[in-house]
């Protein structure tokens, strides 16, 4: 089946802790992004990347880190330095970037404590 | 910046009409979509439309847009109660999305 997964889909951590979120696809995608969720607001674009081993700020860049060194992978690490990391995070992916539909996983809901 | 806005809360009898209404402000987006999401699962593309189009109909749903007013909105005709979730609104120039609808179907 192809498709886009998240492992796990929840995860608790101690403040101060680095945690890295998996994201894979294989559907061929080219682009792929992160999303962070927060309750009563809409979703808000992390990092994005277009191709391998590129990969662009969104809006909220601040405290992540991403790498994109294969095609079907783009981890998403949420760093110490990240003031509010409890949140669901979603990743997607689409054919190219400004391709008309972006294909997302399940999601991961991180607790920090 | 540009933004994506909606309301918040929807609530609708069941065999009703839903309408979710969404305004955006980046007048070069190519793209507009409507998403849903079911409690704690990812978003599933119900529908998009071209800036271009002004309406677009695909059984249950009719999507209509106002380009001179950067308004969208999406049209569930007889509402189930499995329609319940939230509805999210999305421009492709910049991947925004606007904060969701929660669309609850009263029997």
């Amino acid at each position: 089946d192809g498709g886009i997964t998240q492992s796990p889909k929840y995860l608790f951590r101690k403040e101060g802790q680095n945690v890295t979120l998996s994201c894979e696809q294989n559907l061929n995608h080219d682009a792929m992004y992160w999303y962070r969720q927060d309750p009563g607001q809409g979703l808000r674009l992390i990092y994005y990347s277009q191709i391998v081993n590129d990969f662009q700020k969104g809006d909220i860049a601040e405290g992540y880190s991403v790498s994109r060194e294969k095609k079907e992978s783009f981890p998403l690490t949420v760093t110490s330095a990240q003031k509010n990391p409890t949140a669901f995070y979603l990743c997607a992916s689409s054919i190219k970037q400004d391709s008309y539909e972006q294909y997302f996983g399940p999601g991961t809901r991180l607790t920090v404590t | 910046g540009e933004d994506v806005e909606q309301s918040l809360f929807l609530s609708v009898r069941e065999g009703d009409s839903s309408v979710i209404n969404c305004t955006y402000t980046d007048s070069s987006s190519t793209y507009l979509y409507w998403y849903k999401q079911e409690p704690g699962a990812g978003l599933q593309l119900l529908t998009y439309i071209f800036s271009n189009m002004d309406m677009k109909q695909d059984q249950r749903l009719t999507v209509l847009l106002n380009k001179k007013d950067k308004h969208l909105s999406l049209r569930i005709a007889d509402t189930q109660t499995g329609d319940s979730a939230i509805y999210f609104c999305a421009e492709n120039n910049d991947m925004r999305f606007g904060a969701g609808t929660r669309l609850t179907v009263k029997p």
